[in-house]
């Protein structure tokens, strides 16, 4: 079974508009972590939002937030106001295991890619 | 401060010849990933160190690949005898491990693009 499921290949969004990004997981470890991570045309991934199972609020980070429904096991990511430079791949990524013993391996889904129409 | 630095950016090499990419993770972080994006198989993990160590090397495809950490500043790739079907971006990634989760992140060099002909 896929650990780390993006169900939207690709999808378009209006600038200034939100848009959300689906994200499953599939984990049997009561403490794990979730990333998203943009990479643009340029080919860099860049980190962008972190969120621990144990965590009680949903994370932000300026125009990022996650979504975290623990039940539902999904992470959907939230872009604010979206910009011309929002136009890339969104990978949505999870760390199992119980921190230090195993260690930072981390599982990518398949990635969305994001188009921002001005 | 300077990011994960990666070299060569970009390698063109003809089949059966041997391969090295290298990677100088980020100073201070004890954690290092190689990992290959392809868009048939999207980002999989080669091989994970840490504090210098192979820890994970699950994800190497095969004996062709083999990979060093000689010291917590250099890392390499190889692969030998390179084939078509490793044409590949690699990515080396650092991180910093430890019992706060905000450093788990890992950062991400800028890849090399390697096509094997």
């Amino acid at each position: 079974a896929q650990k780390i499921t993006q169900t939207q290949p690709g999808m378009f969004v209006q600038e200034k508009e939100a848009v959300t990004l689906d994200c499953t997981y599939d984990t049997s470890d009561q403490s794990y972590g979730l990333f998203w991570y943009k990479q643009p045309s340029s080919g860099e991934m860049i980190f962008l939002i972190y969120q621990g199972s144990y965590d009680e609020q949903n994370a932000t980070e300026g125009r990022y937030s996650l979504n975290f429904q623990k039940a539902r096991k999904s992470a959907n990511l939230v872009i604010s106001a979206s910009q011309l430079g929002d136009s890339a791949m969104y990978f949505c990524a999870m760390r199992e295991g119980p921190g230090r013993a195993a260690g930072n391996k981390l599982t990518f889904g398949g990635g969305t890619r994001v188009l921002v129409k001005p | 401060d300077a990011g994960v630095i990666q070299s060569p950016r970009h390698e063109v090499t003809e089949m059966g010849q041997e391969v090295t990419l290298r990677c100088k993770p980020i100073s201070g972080h004890n954690s290092l990933f190689w990992y290959r994006q392809t868009m048939m198989r999207g980002l999989e993990l080669l091989i994970y160190f840490n504090n210098n160590v192979p820890i994970d090397d699950s994800g190497m495809p095969e004996d062709r690949f083999s990979a060093k950490m000689p010291n917590a500043s250099f890392s390499t790739l190889k692969i030998q005898p390179s084939e078509p079907r490793d044409s590949a971006v690699y990515f080396c990634a650092s991180s910093l491990e430890s019992g706060l989760k905000s450093l788990y992140e890992q950062y991400f060099g800028p890849g090399t693009r390697l096509t094997v002909t």
